[in-house]
């Protein structure tokens, strides 16, 4: 079993929908959770950074995180075609100078106008 | 957000050849730098975290010798990929880590290596 499971899609909304991103996880050290939007051939974009539980809203982006049932959230409200990109979550423990970020596989998200 | 910037862009070299990538944190100093290889439609992979003035730390199936890190100041890491293959041919992309109570790892726009 991955650390991080994501699903890969494709997942395709008309614009205007909202979309729900999901990461479930295995380690119950994790407390850092990110999620990163890339764009094909760019680098990724931090989008939301969240520690422990809870949510975190930041415009149409909404971050919860459920450390209960290792399950965290990104929700796009307003979905526009210009978040047609790949969204990754990310997540680390947080000890060391070596700490590194697991990452899911990333999902591939399309907005159709 | 802290702004990353990596050079170059992208490179096209011939087999044998060796190419430098380097990774610059413009507005922020960073301890740390990682460098990630990505492969069409692929999450990140990581390759080695890179230690402001210690040696780099290798991720397994890494070879150290071809892909050599150097970083030497806290705004700056190299990449240098040594007598390139084709099969090195790949997306690289550096990221560098803040420091303070809210860490995080921002990313450079990735730079895209073609071996021939």
């Amino acid at each position: 079993q991955k650390e991080v499971e994501q699903d890969p899609g494709p997942l395709s909304v008309p614009e205007g929908a909202i979309v729900s991103l999901n990461c479930t996880y295995s380690n119950s050290a994790f407390q850092y959770f990110m999620w990163y939007r890339q764009y094909s051939r760019k680098g990724p974009e931090l989008l939301m950074y969240t520690y422990s539980s809870g949510n975190k809203e930041d415009g149409r982006f909404t971050a919860q995180v459920d450390k209960s049932s290792k399950y965290i959230s990104l929700f796009i409200r307003d979905s526009q075609p210009s978040d047609s990109a790949t969204y990754l979550c990310a997540m680390s423990a947080g000890a060391g100078n070596n700490r590194k970020l697991i990452w899911g596989l990333g999902t591939s998200l399309a907005v159709n106008p | 957000g802290a702004v990353v910037s990596q050079h170059p862009s992208w490179v096209i070299c011939k087999s044998g050849t060796s190419v430098k990538i380097e990774c610059r944190s413009l507005d922020f100093q960073a301890t740390t730098m990682f460098w990630y290889r990505q492969f069409p439609k692929q999450s990140l992979m990581l390759m080695a975290t890179s230690n402001e003035g210690s040696k780099a730390t290798y991720e397994q199936g890494v070879e150290k010798d071809k892909f050599l890190i150097n970083h030497a100041s806290l705004t700056l890491s190299t990449l240098t990929v040594t007598s390139a293959h084709p099969e090195d041919s790949s997306f690289y992309i550096c990221s560098a880590r803040t420091s303070g109570r809210r860490e995080t790892q921002y990313f450079g726009p990735g730079t895209r290596l073609l071996v021939l």
